[in-house]
């Protein structure tokens, strides 16, 4: 069983470069959720889906864009990275986002 | 949204039973109790979850008094690999999503 996967694993990007990071789960989940998570610091969110077809903005989602492709995948899309962006990206899914959550094993982002 | 506070570090030994309390003082009447366990370099883990009294399972007991303003998770007889980093949050209902705190970092020594 996958579960819920990330990729990339690492990732270096220039400022004011673009990309994609892909989550993709297994499990039939309804809600998925991106976080991020700056070095000793807890998680904070990015974003999350409740359901396909919705998208929501959490507590830091400046710079930040997401889709929801289908019920399986959630991607997070950084249109012009700044340093500040240098962070361990998590995605995340749960059945109704009351119950566990099942968390991928994260992305390590830097932005130079 | 219910604040948490719990402990920012705790230190053990291997075999102890280890004990991390966590307060929520104004827990609404239909939130519950979650807990998450985190490695280095490793995504969250769902450990137990509760809304009152004691829920045990395979890896951990959750105590939760009668008034819910706190909740002390008891991992039994710990071993070096219970190194990790402890998450209390309070699920509110009406939100859609959880929110982190800083956690409790938990070094279990030989």
């Amino acid at each position: 069983n996958a579960g819920v996967t990330q990729t990339p694993k690492f990732q270096v990007l220039k400022t004011g470069q673009s990309m994609t990071l892909q989550c993709a789960q297994d499990m039939n989940h309804n809600s998925m959720y991106w976080y991020r998570q700056d070095p000793g610091m807890g998680l904070r969110l990015i974003y999350y889906s409740a359901s396909e077809g919705t998208t929501d903005k959490g507590e830091v989602p400046n710079g930040y864009n997401v889709s929801r492709l289908n019920k399986r995948e959630f991607s997070l899309r950084l249109e012009s990275a700044a340093p500040s962006q240098t962070s361990v990206y998590f995605c995340a899914s749960s059945e109704t986002g009351r119950d566990g959550y099942t968390f991928g094993s994260g992305t390590r982002l830097t932005v130079v | 949204l219910a604040k948490t506070t719990q402990p920012i570090s705790m230190d053990s030994y291997e075999g102890q039973e280890v004990n991390i309390t966590c307060s929520h003082n104004n827990i609404a009447t239909n939130d519950y109790i979650t807990w998450y366990q985190q490695f280095p370099s490793q995504g969250p883990r769902f450990i137990i979850q509760g809304y009152k009294t004691k829920v045990t399972n395979e890896v951990a007991s959750l105590f939760i008094p009668a008034d819910r303003k706190s909740s002390t998770l008891s991992l039994p007889r710990v071993s070096l690999s219970d190194t990790a980093v402890y998450y209390c949050l309070v699920v509110d209902t009406g939100r859609r999503a959880l929110t982190f705190g800083s956690g409790t970092r938990l070094q279990v020594q030989p």
